[in-house]
């Protein structure tokens, strides 16, 4: 049982550059979220999703996209790299309002 | 959704009680309060929620007066890797904000 898996760890983009931040998660776990954390701040949610097929807005979603095609995935996508998306990014799942369980993040630098 | 505000920091020493505050003044009646806690850049752990009345699980004891505008979650003997940043938020449904949090330092 590995919980919420995210890949990769680390990672540099240059301006403009697209990349795809994975998440998966094995518990089952109908809800999915993803956060982006910036130095000295606390967690903003960018995009959720309550189960397959369905995703809706956060805080600060502009600049990213995401797809919720399975129960177990829920990757995050910035087309159009800026350096103002520099930041440590969590996927977090949970079965309902009750016990968020983390990924480790993944911090990636936008040059 | 209803502001939480906490201290920015507090310490602690080791061995001893950590109790932490959180004044939610603005909590509507169906909020629950919800502590998490974060170890050094890793993603939040989830520590304890409750409504209305006092909870006790394995990690810590959860205390929301009976005007619910406030509550105090106690670490009963705080380690060193207890050190932490300690979320409270306020929230009726999934969608968890974090703020800023009480950065905990316990010390030998």
């Amino acid at each position: 049982n590995a919980g919420v898996t995210q890949t990769p760890k680390f990672r540099i983009l240059k301006i403009g550059q697209s990349m795809t931040l994975q998440c998966t998660q094995d518990m089952n776990h109908n809800y999915m979220y993803w956060y982006r954390q910036d130095p000295g701040m606390g967690l903003k949610l960018i995009y959720y999703s309550v189960g397959a097929g369905i995703t809706d807005k956060g805080e600060v979603p502009n600049g990213y996209n995401v797809s919720r095609s399975t129960t177990e995935d829920f990757p995050l996508r910035l087309e159009l790299a800026a350096p103002s998306q520099t930041s440590v990014y969590f996927c977090a799942s949970s079965l309902r309002q009750v016990g968020y369980t983390f990924g480790s993040g993944t911090r990636l630098t936008v040059v | 959704d209803a502001k939480t505000t906490q201290p920015p920091s507090m310490d602690c020493a080791e061995g001893r009680a950590a109790n932490l505050p959180c004044n939610h003044s603005t909590i509507s009646g169906n909020e629950y309060v919800y502590w998490y806690r974060q170890i050094h850049s890793q993603g939040p752990q989830y520590i304890i929620h409750g409504l209305k009345n006092n909870e006790t699980n394995e990690m810590a004891s959860l205390i929301i007066t009976e005007d619910r505008k406030s509550s105090t979650l106690i670490l009963p003997h705080a380690t060193l890797r207890d050190t932490a940043v300690y979320y409270c938020i306020v929230r009726v449904d999934y969608k968890l904000s974090f703020g800023a949090g009480t950065t905990v330092t316990v010390r030998a």
